[in-house]
């Protein structure tokens, strides 16, 4: 079965300081790879994708970064972290990579990271 | 991506059933139709899905207007359990499995 992972789980940092969040997927190969980010109270906008290795796209601008050095493997990074930045990091990833038209795959979340800027 | 309505929140007791309304009137004759839920301090988790015919499977039932410009997803019978904030969501299946989720609705249940 398929399992993803994200560490830490929880996470306290000073503005200004770098950030790297790591996520990782089990039991499934070439699968899509997607970050969101949920400020308090509000709701899930996505931040990055990626249908392949070294494939990212981004869907808004901002103070942070993505990369995949492996095919199931997803980092989130920031090299100078602002106070906006807080907020729940959730890592999903998706079965079949690239195009697909009648059929879905549902995004599978993982358990989160829970930044707080200071 | 066409946007979505729901209400920001609902309530209702246990054991009832819940309709949970979605308007969409700028749906896309390709856009299918997502429900997504997060429980408190989880990731979402998925719900159900349609693109023109009612819909249904062992968490939900999706009602889909003839029009397709809105969607009901309906719980037969809620639990303590089902109180999360629940989002509909549109998608192109041509390209990425990317969602884009709006605030979605609130919903308690009442023992």
């Amino acid at each position: 079965s398929q399992t993803i992972h994200q560490w830490p789980a929880t996470l306290v940092q000073p503005v200004g300081s770098p950030l790297s969040l790591e996520c990782t997927v089990e039991g499934t190969s070439n699968p899509n790879l997607y970050w969101y980010r949920q400020a308090a109270g509000r709701g899930l906008q996505l931040l990055f994708y990626s249908v392949g290795i070294g494939q990212i796209s981004s869907e808004v601008p901002q103070n942070l970064s993505a990369s995949r050095p492996q095919d199931r493997q997803f980092i989130l990074s920031s090299k100078k972290l602002l106070l906006s930045d807080s907020g729940f990091y959730l890592c999903a990833w998706s079965g079949l990579a690239g195009f697909s038209v009648s059929s879905y795959n549902e995004q599978f979340f993982g358990p989160g990271t829970r930044l707080t800027v200071l | 991506d066409a946007k979505t309505t729901q209400p920001n929140s609902m309530e209702s007791n246990e054991e009832e059933p819940v309709h949970l309304p979605c308007n969409h009137s700028t749906i896309s004759g390709t856009d299918y139709i997502h429900w997504y839920r997060q429980l408190p301090s989880q990731g979402p988790e998925y719900v159900i899905h349609g693109l023109t015919s009612n819909v249904n499977n062992r968490m939900a039932s999706l009602a889909i207007a003839e029009d397709r410009k809105s969607s009901t997803l309906i719980l037969h019978r809620a639990t303590l359990r089902d109180a999360a904030v629940y989002y509909c969501i549109l998608r192109d299946p041509i390209g990425t499995d990317k969602l884009i989720f709006g605030t979605g609705t609130r919903l308690q249940v009442f023992p």
